[in-house]
């Protein structure tokens, strides 16, 4: 079945460091990427998102490019802020809606 | 716009007992999301709806957990009777078919907490 794996966190930067997590996927079609975030005590929220391959989403400095050759979605940020600490969900979109997630990364950013 | 609403946003029940969470969409959205999320996971999709209607539930503890769409509207999702394992934050999303489907927005969620 269709599933998302990211890599394991936590992840600990200083400020101003460059910011990578890996996302892949594997799914049956071409299902529509996302990266959700979710910072401490507030709900899920949609990051940025792609719809096909070669797509690029984008928000707030943060990127992700959609691969289909290499199931990929990895999000990158090129200077990180400490209020960028947070949960990050990478997450496929199935042909009915619904979402799969992955586990989750942490992101600690330090001063 | 008004966001999708949850309520409670905490509970703390003992094994055993039972509990419902009730969500309000957003107005106008005709697909309705029941997420579980354990500590330390990534959410997963218990239940969806379109309009009154299951599309998926194959994931859904039948033996335990129950959940309704009345008028296409607001839904509660119950669990009866509750395990430990259960402890977790339960989300609901919705979605509207029309303008950018399927893109789904999140309410804060309920965390429950069985003991």
């Amino acid at each position: 079945g269709d599933s998302v794996t990211q890599m394991e966190g936590p992840v600990t930067l200083s400020e101003e460091a460059f910011l990578t997590i890996n996302c892949t996927y594997t799914a049956t079609g071409y299902p529509s990427l996302f990266w959700y975030v979710q910072y401490p005590g507030e709900g899920l929220q949609l990051l940025l998102k792609a719809t096909k391959a070669d797509d690029k989403g984008s928000n707030k400095g943060f990127e992700a490019t959609y691969r289909k050759e290499t199931t990929s979605f990895h999000l990158e940020k090129g200077s990180v802020q400490v209020s960028d600490s947070a949960v990050y969900f990478c997450a496929l979109r199935t042909n009915t809606g619904k979402l799969i997630f992955g586990q989750g990364t942490t992101l600690q950013v330090k001063p | 716009e008004a966001g999708v609403a949850q309520s409670p946003r905490y509970k703390i029940i003992e094994k055993r007992q039972s509990v419902a969470f009730w969500c309000n969409p957003i107005s106008g959205h005709a697909t309705l999301y029941w997420y579980q999320q354990i500590l330390g996971q990534g959410p997963k999709l218990l239940i969806q709806f379109q309009n009154n209607g299951v599309v998926d539930d194959s994931q859904l503890p039948k033996d335990r957990f129950s959940a309704e769409r009345l008028k296409g509207v607001d839904s509660t999702l119950k669990i009866q009777p509750a395990k430990l394992e259960d402890s977790a934050v339960y989300l609901c999303a919705s979605s509207s078919l029309r303008r950018v489907k399927y893109e789904q927005y999140f309410g804060p969620g309920t965390r429950l907490t069985v003991t």
